[in-house]
């Protein structure tokens, strides 16, 4: 079993959708929950970061923590399609031994 | 923007031949890493540093090696670069939360 698991896409929407994004993981210690986006040749940017279990929200953005279920997600509200790109998961112990999803690619249909 | 900056952007080298890519970091963070990221393959760590002169491997080290003289600045050295090394490099540090922060990435493409 992969230690973080992402569903790669691509997930296609129309312009003003809800997305939701989502990752699994195995490993139970796991403190530190994040997402990034990162845009073609781009490097990856943080958009959320989480500690422990528990919702986020930033803008159109809500980060989900589920540590029970060991699930996270990534909800983005009125979908742009400047939102069109592929979104990591991270987790990571104590802020060190970061570990990252495959990522998943997201396309917003105008 | 955590103040990370990547050189060079992009290289082309020949087989055989050493690559040097340098991360710098403006905000003395204590934790930089060096990440590849390939298709199928996501980010992997390479190699990271936990202070000046204090580094360890990641998970794909084999054929790397780094060395940090200074808080600010990160180099990661292909001693002979080989082409299943073509790949784009990130640097990374930790910011004062526990979260990670990536460079611009640096493209090697290895002939």
């Amino acid at each position: 079993q992969k230690e973080v698991e992402q569903d790669p896409g691509p997930l296609s929407v129309p312009e003003g959708a809800i997305v939701s994004l989502n990752c699994t993981y195995s490993n139970s210690a796991f403190q530190y929950f994040m997402w990034y986006r990162q845009y073609s040749r781009k490097g990856p940017e943080l958009l959320m970061y989480t500690y422990s279990s528990g919702n986020k929200e930033d803008g159109r953005f809500t980060a989900q923590v589920d540590k029970s279920s060991k699930y996270i997600s990534l909800f983005i509200r009125d979908s742009q399609p400047s939102d069109s790109a592929t979104y990591l998961c991270a987790m990571s112990f104590y802020g060190q031994n970061f570990v990252f999803g495959p990522g998943t690619r997201l396309s917003v249909l105008p | 923007d955590a103040g990370i900056t990547q050189s060079p952007r992009h290289k082309v080298t020949e087989t055989g031949t050493p690559v040097t890519l340098r991360c710098h970091q403006t905000e003395n963070h204590r934790y930089m890493y060096w990440y590849r990221q390939d298709p199928g393959h996501g980010l992997r760590l390479i190699h990271y540093s936990y202070g000046v002169k204090d580094t360890d491997k990641g998970e794909v080290s084999d054929g790397y090696s780094v060395s940090r003289s200074k808080t600010e600045d990160f180099l990661l050295t292909l001693e002979s670069a080989t082409s299943s090394q073509t790949s784009v490099y990130f640097c990374a540090i930790t910011g004062g939360a526990g979260e990670q922060y990536f460079g611009p990435g640096t493209r090697l493409t290895v002939t």
